[in-house]
């Protein structure tokens, strides 16, 4: 299958560490992009080809590949950051682009 | 600066086709490796890619949608426009485009879609 699979809810306190999984059987063969996403607002690229980071987007945000899933970590987690986070890839064909089901992260 | 806006009816009938347009501005739709993609967001569901088109005039489409969907670009008007043929209320979403970088790299096939429209919501209804 070419779907991708992240938890629906991930939650952490203000400072803490909060990593955000995204598995799929292409990941091996596709990178992946993070994309966030605050209430009534268009999503923001802040990962992609797995690792690498827009200007824009703060430190504290990382990406990691290993197998069949890719992880967002968020070092140093603010209120600010509670939001949606969406995976993205493509297919093993490279062909079509796939969307995971989105995690709420909420900070505590 | 890099902007697109999305346009379009907020509100068709079931059965009805929906045309969105999404224009462009501060990167031309003939640049290579670049196009723009089309994404849509049901109420408090998550994103769904539907289609996109490359500087090539190459598209793709989301296999479950494919029969109802098109997708084409005027460069010189820098706007895609999307269409989708008999809408139904659960097609009642935000509807999104966004710039998409593609490449390959070690074999391995890259998008990012790196600069999003606002949106504009589409409900379906009688």
């Amino acid at each position: 299958s070419d779907e991708l699979t992240q938890p629906p809810s991930v939650s952490v306190s203000p400072g803490q560490t909060a990593r955000i999984t995204c598995s799929g059987d292409a990941l091996p063969k596709q990178y992946a992009s993070w994309y966030q996403q605050k209430p009534g607002l268009a999503p923001i690229l802040l990962i992609h080809k797995d690792t690498e980071r827009p200007s824009t987007t703060p430190e504290r945000f990382s990406g990691s590949s290993s197998g069949t899933a890719v992880t967002l970590t968020i070092r140093g987690v603010q209120a600010e950051d509670e939001a949606d986070y969406y995976c993205q890839s493509s297919d093993r064909s490279g062909i079509y682009v796939v969307f995971g089901g989105g995690t709420k992260l909420t900070v505590l | 600066q890099v902007t697109l806006k999305e346009s379009g009816p907020v509100l068709v009938k079931p059965t009805e086709t929906l045309t969105l347009t999404c224009t462009v501005s501060g990167f031309s739709l003939s640049e290579s490796r670049m196009g723009v993609s089309w994404i849509r967001q049901p109420p408090g569901k998550a994103l769904e890619w539907l289609a996109h088109i490359f500087s090539s005039d190459g598209k793709s489409f989301n296999t479950s949608l494919k029969s109802r969907l098109a997708i084409s670009k005027d460069t010189s008007k820098s706007q895609v426009v999307l269409t989708v043929t008999n809408m139904d209320p659960v097609d009642t979403a935000t509807y999104y485009c966004a710039r998409v970088i593609v490449g390959v790299l070690n074999n391995n096939y890259y998008y990012a879609l790196d600069i999003w429209g606002q949106g504009t919501t589409v409900t379906v209804s009688s």
